[in-house]
C-alpha cells in the first residue's frame, strides 16, 4: 500500500537549520507531487509547498519562500524539507503528503500523509 | 489567518447529524477536500472533490459545495467521529486550509 515514512523528532536552537525526510513506498515516487504541511500547537494546518519529483519544480507558500528548500532523491524514493533560521514559532509537527499525479497538475487531494515529525525550536 | 473560515468548535449528541461549514471566496472556483485528524495522528482524507468519499470512509460522511460555502455532514454521528476536521481548497497552484473545527460528540 502507499506509505510515507518520515524521520524522527528534532530539537533545535533558534537560528539553526533542520532537514526532515519522507520516504515513499507502494507507488512510483516520481509520479506524484509531494507536499509539506505543518501543524503548530493550537493552530490549523499550514501548507508550506510542493515538489514535483519528476521535474524538480517547486512551489512554496509565500511565507516560506527564501528559507525553506524542498529537494528529493529519486534513487531512494525520498523527499526532503529543509528549514533555516529557525524560530520558536516554527515549533510544529511537519507532515509530508502525496499529491496529484504530476501529469495532471498539482491541484487535487492530499492522500496519504506521513506520520509527522515534531520539530521543537527552543533555547 | 486562514483564507477559509471554519467554526472553532461544533458539538453534537451521538446519533444526530453534525454539520461543519467552511467559507471563503476561493470555494467558488475550487473543489473542496475534508480531512479528519485525531490527537497524535496525521490527517485522513474523508471527502474529496466536494462530495466524494474515498474507499473505507463510512457512508455517514458527506459533503457539498455551493457558492462560497462548503459543508461536511456526518449523519448518525458516533463517538469515534470526535476529532478535528480541516477543509482545504486550491488557489491557483497553492493549497489553502481552514482553521480547523473541533467536533465534540
Amino acid at each position: 500500500q502507499v506509505q510515507l515514512v518520515q524521520s524522527g523528532a528534532e530539537v533545535k536552537k533558534p537560528g539553526a537549520s533542520v532537514r526532515v525526510s519522507c520516504k515513499a513506498s507502494g507507488y512510483t515516487f516520481t509520479g506524484h507531487y509531494i507536499h509539506w504541511v505543518r501543524h503548530a500547537p493550537g493552530q490549523g494546518l499550514e501548507w508550506m509547498g510542493w515538489i514535483n519529483p519528476h521535474s524538480g519544480a517547486t512551489d512554496y507558500g509565500r511565507k516560506f519562500q527564501g528559507w525553506v528548500i524542498m529537494t528529493w532523491d529519486t534513487s531512494i524514493s525520498t523527499a526532503y524539507m529543509q528549514m533555516s533560521r529557525l524560530k520558536s514559532d516554527d515549533t510544529a509537527v511537519y507532515y509530508c503528503t502525496r499529491g496529484n499525479p504530476v501529469v495532471s497538475g498539482p491541484a487535487d487531494r492530499l492522500d496519504p500523509w506521513g506520520q509527522g515529525t515534531l520539530v521543537t525550536v527552543s533555547s | 489567518s486562514s483564507e477559509l473560515s471554519q467554526p472553532p468548535s461544533v458539538s453534537v449528541f451521538p446519533g444526530l447529524t453534525a454539520t461543519i461549514t467552511c467559507s471563503g471566496d476561493k470555494l467558488g472556483a475550487s473543489h473542496v477536500f475534508w480531512y479528519q485528524q485525531k490527537p497524535g495522528q496525521p490527517p485522513v482524507l474523508v471527502i474529496y472533490d466536494d462530495d466524494k468519499r474515498p474507499l473505507g470512509i463510512p457512508e455517514r460522511f458527506s459533503g457539498s459545495n455551493y457558492g462560497k460555502t462548503a459543508t461536511l455532514t456526518i449523519s448518525g454521528t458516533q463517538s469515534v467521529d470526535e476529532a478535528d476536521y480541516h477543509c482545504q481548497a486550491w488557489d491557483s497552484s497553492s493549497v489553502v486550509f481552514g482553521g480547523g473545527t473541533k467536533l465534540t460528540v
